[in-house]
């Protein structure tokens, strides 16, 4: 039982190069969100949905796109990277008011 | 604009004596609160929770308060041991815009030997 898989662990982008950051959960949980944090600081929500084809906005979202055709995947895109998207970025998944689950992170530093 | 707070950074305790961590929010609407600990390099994993029904959870070493009243939140670890030492996150959940999560900043707790 894998839980939350997030791909990949590290990443090094360019300024102005895209990337695709991606999540994979296997125990078919509605919910699922993307957060990022940065250092001292909390986890802020960038996107989040509540099952396939549905998707809404958080906390942070500018510079970032989510889909969510199947409900074990839940990709985040960055678009035109930039310095102030160098974050750990967790993806998460949950079924209604239970706790959620967390991938290991993805450690993204652009330069 | 910060739903969430945790007001201490750090917290340091002997091993042996409890750990208490605060945690205080804003929005009265929230339903579900969670304590996640978080290791370097790790992904946060969950701790304890408490629904807004209640004011007191138990779970082992762990003791969850909830004071609706003063908005405020609180974890009790007794006795702390060296492998509690991590970063605490409290979070709270509004299911009613989707289930979304409101995290704290964090505690980072010392357990010293």
């Amino acid at each position: 039982n894998a839980g939350v898989t997030q791909t990949p662990k590290f990443r090094i982008l360019k300024i102005g190069q895209s990337m695709t950051l991606q999540c994979a959960q296997d125990m078919n949980h509605n919910y699922m969100y993307w957060y990022r944090q940065d250092p001292g600081m909390g986890l802020k929500l960038i996107y989040y949905s509540v099952g396939a084809g549905i998707t809404d906005k958080g906390e942070v979202p500018n510079g970032y796109n989510v889909s969510r055709s199947t409900t074990e995947d839940f990709p985040l895109r960055l678009e035109l990277a930039a310095p102030s998207q160098t974050s750990v970025y967790f993806c998460a998944s949950s079924a209604v008011n239970t706790e959620a689950f967390f991938g290991q992170g993805t450690r993204l530093t652009v330069v | 604009d910060q739903q969430v707070k945790q007001n201490s950074p750090s917290l340091s305790v002997q091993e042996g004596r409890i750990s208490i961590l605060n945690c205080d929010y804003t929005n009265s609407m929230f339903d579900y609160f969670l304590w996640y600990k978080k290791y370097p390099a790790e992904g946060p994993t969950f701790l304890i929770s408490i629904s807004s029904i209640k004011d007191k959870n138990e779970d082992g070493r762990f003791t969850v308060f909830l004071n609706k009243s003063a908005k405020h939140l609180s974890l009790h670890i007794v006795p702390s041991q060296p492998g509690d030492s991590a970063v605490y996150f409290c979070a709270a959940i509004l299911t009613n815009t989707g289930n979304q999560f409101y995290f704290g900043t964090g505690t980072s707790l010392t357990v010293i030997p």
